[in-house]
């Protein structure tokens, strides 16, 4: 299994404009997360997905924030328009039941000029 | 609400030397916990969870962590650190209860361990 795979790596985008990142979970997760993490903030969780459902999106900072999971192997959170603030790194992470472990991607760092 | 404490930022310990990264938490239910271990710009590796059973766990790279339900503690240790362990790790609490809410992941805020040569 090639694990979570998340897209693009690094993208350095000007303010304003909108900003795209894909998350591909492992095969027969049935759940998604979307982490953001910043050195002040640490570790937040945006939102998450069961089933490709949104359960919780009470993470997500502001309305400029979305997210989609139009299946069970695919996700995109979107930020438009950017801000520099929003500069973070970005991890999707899914997993299968409850007891089981988060498997995280490499992240999306994002920077916002 | 469920919360996780990782009081120290950071650690430092001579390599060779006992390592203890400590973790206190908070949740309604009974609790399933987790360490994670972050190298600089990568994700999050798994080391080792706690669900039920025996109150010491046994994970990757040696590690291993003792459950405490009185002192609502998860600590990490080993017994003999070394510089390749250097790295961020972060505690998590799941509530084990049943329920879409059950699938999130609270996590702390990190420690920097740092293993002096």
């Amino acid at each position: 299994d090639a694990g979570v795979i998340q897209s693009p790596r690094h993208e350095v985008t000007e303010m304003g404009q909108e900003v795209t990142l894909r998350c591909k979970p492992i095969s027969g997760h049935n759940s998604l997360f979307w982490y953001r993490q910043t050195m002040m903030r640490g570790l937040e969780l945006l939102i998450y997905f069961n089933n490709n459902v949104p359960i919780d999106d009470s993470g997500m900072p502001e309305d400029r924030f979305s997210a989609k999971m139009p299946n069970a192997s695919f996700s995109t959170l979107k930020i438009q328009p950017s801000e520099p603030r929003d500069s973070a790194v970005y991890f999707c992470a899914s997993s299968l039941v409850p007891a089981s472990s988060y498997t995280f991607g490499s992240g999306t760092r994002l920077t916002v000029v | 609400a469920q919360s996780v404490a990782q009081p120290e930022d950071q650690v430092n310990v001579a390599e060779g030397n006992p390592l203890t990264v400590k973790c206190t938490y908070s949740v309604s239910g009974n609790p399933y916990l987790f360490w994670y271990v972050q190298y600089p710009n990568r994700g999050l590796q798994f080391l080792l969870k706690y669900i039920t059973g025996d109150n010491l766990v046994k994970g990757s790279y040696g590690f291993e962590a003792e459950f405490n339900k009185s002192q609502t503690s998860f600590h990490l240790k080993k017994p003999s650190a070394l510089v390749s362990d250097s790295a961020l790790y972060f505690c998590a609490v799941r509530d084990g209860g049943s329920g879409a809410g059950s699938y999130q992941l609270t996590f702390g805020k990190g420690t920097k361990l740092s293993v002096i040569p």
